[in-house]
């Protein structure tokens, strides 16, 4: 057990859909990241917050947009879906800079 | 820019034997640091080892060890006494310290056989 924990770990939806995926972060661990994880694009980062602040954007499209609440827990909304959309998703976290970061088991979201 | 390459898509290897899964990395940034992680068929990411680019000693963690060799940008993966339970996808990650995303590479498929 990683210490992060994501829900829900499965999301059936259908297109034109919005859905907001939960992540909690290890306890002290001030740092949350979100990936993508599908057949084609391998891991894509999507985006990185650092004590509720926005600190990194990768690959992440306009329909998708998160936050990292006060309480260090994050959301990714995820709106418009479509069948691309389709993927694993990750959150991870980590203390700070530099160390390693330690995955949830990961939301699997399947767009129908 | 970063970059992290895995050139081997598939691996096998036998039961209780060694295994060297490759890993070179491209960056500017003087301080960084690898990363190793397994990814069983049940989808999660698991860490096993890191190693940061100070580092004088290679990094080892049960029975997985870091082949750091900074010069030639490479940080190879090695599983000795391969088990069953080793059979997974391992992805080689880097982050440097001036930035925030990890970099992962394209992951190999290791299947050890009894």
């Amino acid at each position: 057990d990683s210490g992060v924990t994501q829900t829900p770990k499965h999301l059936i939806t259908a297109t034109g859909q919005r859905v907001t995926l939960r992540c909690s972060p290890r306890s002290g661990d001030l740092s949350v990241y979100w990936y993508q994880q599908s057949l084609d694009q391998g891991l894509q980062f999507l985006i990185q917050y650092y004590n509720g602040e926005e600190r990194a954007k990768g690959n992440i499209l306009e329909r998708f947009s998160a936050q990292q609440f006060p309480d260090l827990h994050s959301e990714l909304n995820l709106s418009s879906l479509e069948l691309g959309d389709s993927a694993l998703y990750f959150c991870a976290s980590s203390v700070d800079a530099g160390t390693e970061a330690f995955f949830g088991q990961g939301t699997r979201l399947t767009v129908v | 820019a970063q970059k992290i390459t895995q050139t081997q898509p598939g691996m096998f290897v036998q039961e209780k034997e060694a295994v060297t899964l490759d890993c070179t990395y491209d960056t500017s940034d003087p301080s960084y640091g690898l990363f190793w992680y397994k990814q069983p068929s049940s989808g999660e990411m698991i860490f096993l080892i890191y190693q940061g680019s100070y580092d004088q000693q290679n990094a080892t963690e049960g029975r997985y060890s870091l082949n750091f060799q900074k010069a030639r940008k490479s940080a190879n993966l090695v599983i000795s006494a391969s088990q069953l339970g080793d059979s997974a996808m391992y992805f080689c990650a880097m982050r440097t310290n001036t930035g925030n995303q990890f970099y992962f590479g394209t992951g190999t498929s290791l299947t050890v056989i009894p």
